[in-house]
């Protein structure tokens, strides 16, 4: 069975830091998909970047930027000079070819000012 | 293009209700998701629609139902409302299916008393 694993509950960096949010995964499939969305307070969950498996090129957009390692089963999340309106809740998720997805509990971002 | 619009956006009932949730896709898309979050289970994968059709569904009771139409609006419905029910419920657009990215819409937050 497939799982994703966000091991931290909750992080607080103080602002311009960097912060890694790591998300690992199980599956026996081959192909699949793995996402990462960003919760803020609002609620609206926002789609910020899709993986397949046979990509492992790591990608950078903006400040952020994502590690794919299947080797290691990990698709960590990396905010470069964090900021406040980073603040919010990070979702890893899997999906599997047939399109259901399953996804971590959370990691709860906080940037201090 | 308008995104996924949830309605009603918040929702109070009684325990043995039953409620009806509705969810218009972003246009041209055709697949529709719904997930339940809750503060101890997290987001969790209720089912997909594509083309009217149910292709995937999560480990939820019978009570918990959809159905989509031909203009690709979903509804969802709870049927014999638990408290265990009170959650929000997440809608998402996806244009196909097949590990795309979907797109969410802000979610209708039921509480049940």
């Amino acid at each position: 069975a497939q799982k994703v694993t966000q091991a931290q509950t909750e992080i607080s960096v103080v602002e311009k830091e960097d912060v890694t949010l790591d998300c690992v995964y199980e599956t026996r499939d081959t192909t699949y998909y793995l996402f990462w969305y960003k919760q803020p307070p609002s609620g609206e969950l926002v789609f910020l970047i899709r993986r397949n498996s046979f990509d492992e090129q790591n990608e950078i957009s903006g400040r952020y930027s994502w590690n794919f390692q299947k080797s290691t089963s990990s698709f960590n999340f990396t905010i470069t000079a964090s900021q406040v309106v980073d603040s919010a809740v990070y979702f890893c998720a899997f999906m599997n070819r047939d399109d259901k997805i399953i996804f971590g509990k959370g990691t709860r971002l906080h940037i201090l000012p | 293009k308008a995104g996924v619009t949830q309605t009603p956006r918040y929702l109070i009932k009684t325990r043995g209700q039953q409620v009806t949730l509705s969810c218009s896709p972003i246009s041209g898309h055709r697949s529709v998701s719904w997930y339940q979050q809750t503060p101890g289970q997290g987001l969790q994968f209720l089912f997909e629609y594509f083309s009217e059709t149910q292709r995937n569904k999560g480990n939820f009771p019978g009570r918990f139902s959809g159905r989509q139409f031909s203009n690709s609006r979903s509804e969802m419905n709870v049927s014999t409302l638990e408290l265990g029910d009170s959650a929000l419920y997440l809608c998402a657009s996806s244009p196909r299916t097949g590990g795309n990215e979907q797109f969410f819409g802000p979610g209708t937050r039921l509480t049940v008393l």
